[in-house]
C-alpha cells in the first residue's frame, strides 16, 4: 500500500491565484482530514470528511473549500491565495473514530 | 475549547541520557491521547494512542503515561536516531475524530 499520497510536493502561487491540492489514500479509510502546519507550530484542522459526499470545517476553514466524490480521493481547494496560506499541508485519514491518523508527506507552498 | 500544552518547547540530551516530554491538555471529556512522530520535512509518523488514566504504551525506547491531566512521553537512553518533534494530540468525546494537537517538543540527542 502506498498510504496516502499528496501531490504537489512544493507549489509557489502568486497572490490571487488559486490551486488545488491532490490528496489519495489506498487504505479504504473512511475519514480523511486536511491540515495546514505553520513554522515552529502545531498542526490545525482545516476541513475533515467522515466519508463520501459528507465534509465538515475544522479549526481554520476560512479560504479553502473541499470535495469527497470517492473514498480515496480529498482534494483542498485554495480560491484566491493570500500570504497567509503559506504552509506546510498534510492530509490524513483514519479507518474509524478514535483511530490513529495516517499522514501523507505535505504539501510545501508558498504565496508571494 | 480543547486546549493541549507540550513542554519543554526544544529538548537537547545527549546519548544515553533518559528524559520525559510533557502534554498537558484540557478537554471535557477524553477519547484518546495520542503521540506523534515528525522528522524535519515529514509528515507525522503515529507512536501511540492512549486511551484511560494509569495506562501505558511502550515502544522500543519509547514509554507514553496517562493521567487525568496530562500525558508523559518517557525516553529511555535515547540515541541520535530518536532526534525528532514529538506531537501531541488529544480527540474529544464529543467532536468526532478531530484531533487537536499541541505545538510539539523538539528533541535533539547529541552523539
Amino acid at each position: 500500500n502506498a498510504g496516502v499520497t499528496q501531490t504537489p510536493k512544493f507549489r509557489i502561487l502568486k497572490i490571487g491565484q488559486s490551486m488545488t491540492l491532490q490528496c489519495t489514500q489506498d487504505m479504504n479509510h473512511n475519514y480523511m482530514y486536511w491540515y495546514r502546519q505553520d513554522p515552529g507550530m502545531g498542526l490545525k484542522l482545516i476541513y475533515y470528511s467522515v466519508g463520501a459526499g459528507i465534509t465538515d470545517k475544522g479549526e481554520v476553514p476560512n479560504g479553502y473549500n473541499v470535495s469527497r466524490s470517492t473514498t480515496e480521493d480529498f482534494p483542498l481547494r485554495l480560491e484566491l491565495a493570500a500570504p497567509s496560506q503559506t504552509s506546510v499541508y498534510f492530509c490524513a485519514s483514519s479507518y474509524f473514530v478514535g483511530g490513529e491518523q495516517y499522514f501523507g508527506p505535505g504539501t510545501r507552498l508558498t504565496v508571494t | 475549547e480543547d486546549q493541549v500544552t507540550q513542554s519543554p518547547e526544544a529538548l537537547r540530551l545527549q546519548e544515553g541520557e533518559s528524559s520525559s516530554l510533557n502534554c498537558s491538555y484540557t478537554v471535557s471529556g477524553l477519547r484518546g491521547l495520542f503521540w506523534y512522530r515528525q522528522d524535519p520535512g515529514k509528515g507525522p509518523e503515529f507512536l501511540f494512542t492512549l486511551y484511560s488514566a494509569g495506562e501505558e504504551k511502550e515502544k522500543e525506547r519509547l514509554k507514553a503515561t496517562l493521567t487525568k491531566k496530562e500525558s508523559f512521553l518517557h525516553i529511555t537512553a535515547p540515541k541520535p536516531e530518536d532526534s525528532a518533534t514529538y506531537l501531541c494530540a488529544v480527540q474529544e468525546e464529543t467532536s468526532g475524530s478531530r484531533l487537536t494537537f499541541g505545538e510539539g517538543t523538539q528533541l535533539t540527542v547529541n552523539p
